[in-house]
């Protein structure tokens, strides 16, 4: 079963408007944390947010923000003001505790253009 | 303060082969993991390392090996090369392992792949 999915293959966003990315996640663990990454076309993943399981408030990191409904498992990142800078794919992962590691779960990810 | 660095860029190799790839952690970050991204997919998770001990493995087969070296980089090995190799593979480094924000930084991957 897929711990983390996304169900948007692709979004389609103007220059400064908002635009929210969904995931959904699955896990027993009730200590977790989740992650929204980056990924450009040059191939690096860039790290956006974090979202601990016990964190009371929602993330925000300067334009990005994480909708955690907990009880719903579902992790989804907002962008504010969209760039054209902000075009490539992004991807939701998560990190269980009780892994050995910190080994990171992906989603297949969205690929988000943005136009002017 | 470097990033996370990856050898090579690219590499061509054919069924059968064996490859070496190389990692180099953020100077004080003691953990590096392995992932292989296929194309059109999330990164996948084949190892990672702490203090030069392996702490987890993924749904990998045997053909893919890893190791630590005292100065923390780290060296990805895939023997027997099949055309399914055929992958971004990412290196990603942090300070430690455990629970907590403790982000993993990525570097830019090697491209492989397999003819």
């Amino acid at each position: 079963a897929q711990k983390i999915t996304q169900t948007q293959p692709g979004m389609f966003v103007q220059e400064k408007e908002a635009v929210t990315l969904d995931c959904t996640y699955d896990t027993s663990d009730p200590s977790y944390g989740l992650f929204w990454y980056k990924q450009p076309s040059s191939g690096e993943m860039i790290f956006l947010i974090y979202q601990g399981s016990y964190d009371q408030q929602n993330a925000t990191e300067g334009r990005y923000s994480l909708n955690f409904q907990k009880a719903r498992k579902s992790a989804n990142l907002v962008i504010s003001a969209s760039q054209l800078g902000d075009s490539a794919m992004y991807f939701c992962a998560m990190r269980e505790a009780n892994q050995a590691g910190t080994a990171l779960i992906f989603g297949k990810g969205t690929t988000l253009s943005v136009s002017s | 303060d470097a990033g996370v660095t990856q050898s090579p860029t690219h590499l061509i190799k054919t069924r059968g082969q064996q490859v070496t790839l190389r990692c180099s952690p953020i100077s004080g970050h003691k953990s590096v993991s392995w992932y292989q991204q296929v194309l059109g997919q999330g990164p996948q998770f084949i190892f990672q390392y702490y203090e030069k001990e392996e702490r987890g493995r993924g749904n990998f087969p045997d053909r893919f090996s890893a190791r630590q070296f005292p100065n923390y980089s780290s060296e990805l090995n895939v023997n027997a090369l099949l055309l399914g190799d055929s992958a971004l593979y990412l290196c990603a480094s942090s300070l430690s392992i455990g629970t907590g924000r403790n982000e993993q930084f990525f570097g830019p991957g090697t491209r492989l792949t397999v003819l």
